[in-house]
């Protein structure tokens, strides 16, 4: 069992819809959790950053954390074809350790 | 401020030659981390390094591979007598000392291909 899973779909929504990305994780350990983008044939990009459980919202974007379920989510609200890409969950235990990704989702949002 | 910097972004080698990947950090950020991407997979971890020290090797194979980060100058991934599985797209990422608390921040990736 891998520990971290992420569906990597292929997941495809007409642009203006709600997207949500999630990811599973074994290791209670983790406390920081990553969202990354990447697009094709370029390095991952930060979207979102949380620590331990809970929510935060920057722009469309919404990560929510449920440390109990071993479970974390990102949202995209009223998604544009720029959203275009592959989606990169992340974590670790510490702030500054490695970080353990998920498979990674591919998201295209067609006009 | 310039983001991570790698280079070279493209690397072709043939099966036996060695591999050199450099990476410059964040300015301000002291620690490097190598990541490896191989078709159809997540980034899996490398190394953690920080200047003139290895800090965590565990994901790095036990032979052929090896990493710096000297005092001046890049950190560097070495991968000597390269074999076709190392082909992948190599990350790198960086993040500020330990005081400020936050996270990584990738380059833009050297893609090697082994022939």
């Amino acid at each position: 069992q891998k520990e971290v899973e992420q569906d990597p779909g292929p997941l495809s929504v007409p642009e203006g819809a709600i997207v949500s990305l999630n990811c599973t994780y074994s290791n209670s350990a983790f406390q920081y959790f990553m969202w990354y983008r990447q697009y094709s044939r370029k390095g991952p990009e930060l979207l979102m950053y949380t620590y331990s459980s809970g929510n935060k919202e920057d722009g469309r974007f919404t990560a929510q954390v449920d440390k109990s379920s071993k479970y974390i989510s990102l949202f995209i609200r009223d998604s544009q074809p720029s959203d275009s890409a592959t989606y990169l969950c992340a974590m670790t235990v510490s702030s500054y350790g490695k970080l353990t990704f998920g498979q990674g989702t591919i998201l295209t949002v067609h006009p | 401020n310039a983001g991570v910097m790698q280079n070279p972004r493209h690397l072709v080698r043939r099966r036996g030659q060695e591999a050199r990947l450099r990476c410059s950090p964040m300015k301000g950020h002291s620690h490097v981390y190598w990541y490896r991407q191989l078709p159809e997979e997540g980034l899996k971890f490398m190394v953690y390094l920080q200047k003139e020290n290895i800090i965590d090797e565990s994901g790095m194979p036990k032979e052929r591979f090896s990493a710096e980060f000297p005092k001046e100058g890049p950190s560097i991934l070495r991968i000597q007598q390269v074999v076709r599985g190392d082909s992948a797209a190599y990350f790198c990422a960086s993040s500020p000392p330990l005081s400020k608390g936050d996270t990584q921040y990738f380059g833009p990736g050297t893609r090697l291909t082994v022939l």
